[in-house]
């Protein structure tokens, strides 16, 4: 079965960039979507398809996928971005999330 | 406002049956994919389910394929999930998720979640 790689953990400092990677095969040929999870809420959609931002995600989330990883960047982190993040994308019918990264910031 | 509103969890021994419930508001269900994904507290999401608009096509995660099935009452804005043969690994919070229209894809709408719990 098809499997997207998350690290488990991040940390960052305020007003500094996170990177997240999220690596499976070929991910390139395929939509990438991201969530963001904060602790005791539901997740909520911030990228779709690669790229795009929902209306009231701010500019600072941004994505992009090429090759086996796709990458979500987070720039002048801040605080209330503390969270578990997740990539999500299909293969043979059938939803795929990553394994969850969770970002510190301190 | 767009809401859904989930159903039905509680606790269950192995080998029961059970059926989730979710309630969509303020917006046409008839006009969405739906989805269910699990989590169990604390580890990742899950994909479970999903069925199109007019419930003509559905379909499966490996891990219960043959035991849950997904159905809708587009009429009662209604999605459900039909669980049987519960096994303690199906343990999780359940939600009940709207597709963005074309989107390819996207979860643009989650509801809180019912959690589920299987225990001898």
């Amino acid at each position: 079965s098809y499997e997207l790689t998350q690290p488990p953990s991040l940390s960052v400092s305020p007003g500094q960039t996170a990177s997240i990677p999220c690596s499976g095969d070929e991910l390139g040929t395929k939509f990438v979507y991201w969530y963001q999870q904060r602790p005791g809420q539901s997740p909520l959609l911030i990228i779709l398809q690669n790229t795009e931002r929902p209306s009231g995600i701010p500019e600072r989330f941004s994505g992009s996928n090429s090759g086996n990883t796709a990458t979500l960047t987070i720039s002048g982190t801040q605080a209330m971005d503390e969270a578990d993040y997740y990539c999500q994308a299909w293969d043979t019918s059938r939803g795929v999330f990553g394994t969850g990264t969770k970002v510190t910031v301190l | 406002e767009v809401q859904l509103v989930e159903s039905g969890g509680g606790f269950f021994q192995p080998g029961e049956s059970l059926r989730l419930s979710c309630a969509a508001s303020g917006f046409i269900l008839s006009n969405h994919w739906m989805h269910w994904v699990r989590q169990v507290p604390g580890k990742g999401l899950m994909w479970v389910s999903r069925i199109k608009e007019d419930g003509s096509y559905t379909s499966y995660a490996d891990a219960v394929e043959g035991r849950f099935t997904i159905s809708r009452d587009n009429a009662k804005n209604t999605l459900h999930l039909q669980m049987n043969s519960l096994r303690v690994d199906d343990t999780a919070v359940y939600y009940c998720v709207r597709e963005r229209k074309g989107s390819y894809g996207a979860f643009d709408i989650w509801g809180q979640g019912t959690m589920v719990t299987v225990s001898p």
